[in-house]
């Protein structure tokens, strides 16, 4: 168990729709980090936060968001889906968002229909 | 840009032996920090082993040890004494100090581990 968890562990939903992701980083640490793991995309870095601020950006789509709160929670927002949206989401947390390693959570699976 | 390679989709070797897995890397940075992450099928992302640009010395952790080649830009991972729970897929990845500290990942391989 890394400490980083992420809610739901599975999504189901249709096209058009949108979807939130919520993950909480482990105790302490400050950055979270959003990957998507498709089959044909491996895993691609999506987006950072630091402290609450937007921090690295990635191969994130207009149609996806992010927010990290006050109590460092983080919230990934993916809207008007598509069925290539379907894939698993990892988030991820560091200390310090710099040269820290990163420990995953369990990821969510999206399932667009 | 930054790339990282992982030229072996799929190994397979028998319990109780060697295997080493390869990753190569492309980077101008001199300062930076690879890993290996472990996916069971479970899915978790499960940290195996760090190494620092900057540190010669190979990074080793139980069985799980690394031949990191710096000017070769290749950082391979060796797992000693294969235990059925080792059959997973292993990612290689990349992080630079000069940017974001985003990982780049292989495509991975995938570990078969043979009773």
């Amino acid at each position: 168990d890394s400490g980083v968890t992420q809610t739901p562990k599975h999504l189901i939903t249709a096209t058009g729709q949108r979807v939130t992701l919520r993950c909480s980083p482990r105790s302490g640490d400050l950055s979270v980090y959003w990957y998507q793991q498709s089959l044909d995309q491996g895993l691609q870095f999506l987006i950072q936060y630091y402290n609450g601020e937007e921090r690295a950006k990635g191969n994130i789509l207009e149609r996806f968001s992010a927010q990290q709160f006050p109590d460092l929670h983080s919230e990934l927002n993916l809207s008007s889906l598509e069925l290539g949206d379907s894939a698993l989401y990892f988030c991820a947390s560091s200390a310090d968002g710099a040269a820290d390693t990163q420990y995953f959570g369990p990821g969510t699976r999206l399932t667009v229909l | 840009a930054q790339t990282v390679t992982q030229s072996q989709p799929e190994m397979s070797v028998q319990e109780a032996e060697t295997v080493t897995l390869s990753c190569t890397y492309d980077t101008s940075e001199n300062n930076y920090y690879l890993f290996w992450y472990k996916q069971p099928p479970s899915r978790q992302m499960i940290l195996v082993i760090r190494q620092e640009a900057y540190k010669q010395q190979n990074a080793t952790e139980n069985r799980f040890s690394v031949n990191f080649q710096k000017a070769a830009k290749s950082f391979s991972l060796k797992i000693s004494d294969s235990q059925l729970g080792d059959t997973a897929m292993y990612f290689c990845a990349f992080m630079g100090t000069s940017g974001t500290y985003k990982y780049i990942f292989g495509t991975g391989t995938r570990l078969k581990v043979l009773a």
